[in-house]
């Protein structure tokens, strides 16, 4: 079954430095996978997509993740955190809910908190 | 437009009263997903509809949850009775469906409920 870990449940950054949060994923095939940011109160907004084309994939807000097979990693970059970027953030693996149905859900991580400070 | 709607946005009742959530997808999407977020539990998928159709519902905790989709531009998330362990945020989002794969999924702002 596809699954995500994220490692780190908190990451503190000054800002002006770079920002690494990290994604592990388990999957039988090649996966779809993502990275969602959520500000206080606020929904859940997609930052990046991976669906098997090109490994680095660049996001909104200057962020930027990059899919390794032979680490089944897929971690997420920033080169200069800033302040606005503190929020919480998901790494999510795309799993087939079975059948021949062909229909797919979302599976979240545990999610990371990103703190900056001055 | 005006992305997904999801109302209300805060909900406190009393154990035992009947929460209706409510939302309201993309216009032109066919995905609809609840999704319920707990400290203890993190973002759970509760049910997801396609076309109206609920195709899965195995996340829905038990019989006092119930969903309904009558059509493309409204679902609700019914409990009933309510429960303190029923307290977290709900979201609603939709996406579009498309040859076979869904698009990227759009999120509401939640509806936190509080049960006393």
């Amino acid at each position: 079954a596809q699954s995500v870990t994220q490692l780190d449940s908190h990451v503190s950054v000054s800002e002006g430095t770079p920002v690494l949060l990290r994604c592990n994923y388990s999957s039988s095939y090649s996966p779809s996978l993502f990275w969602y940011v959520q500000h206080p109160n606020k929904g859940l907004q997609l930052l990046l997509k991976y669906t098997s084309a090109a490994t680095l994939v660049k996001g909104i807000n200057g962020f930027e993740a990059e899919f390794k097979k032979s680490e089944t990693s897929f971690h997420l970059t920033k080169p200069s955190a800033h302040m606005s970027d503190a929020a919480e953030y998901f790494c999510v693996v795309s799993r087939n809910l079975g059948g021949h149905t062909g229909f797919q859900k979302l599976v979240f991580g545990t999610g990371t908190r990103l703190l900056v400070s001055p | 437009d005006a992305g997904v709607i999801q109302s209300p946005r805060h909900e406190v009742t009393e154990m035992g009263q009947e929460v209706t959530l409510r939302c309201k997808p993309i216009s032109g999407h066919n995905s609809l997903f609840w999704y319920r977020q707990t400290m203890m539990r993190g973002l759970e998928l509760l049910i997801y509809f396609n076309n109206n159709v609920p195709i899965d519902d195995s996340g829905m905790p038990e019989d006092r949850f119930s969903a309904k989709m009558p059509n493309a531009s409204f679902s609700t998330l019914k409990i009933q009775p309510s429960e303190p362990r029923d307290s977290a945020v709900y979201f609603c989002a939709s996406s579009l469906r498309d040859r076979g794969s869904d698009t990227e999924a759009f999120f509401g702002q939640g509806t936190r409920l509080t049960v006393v």
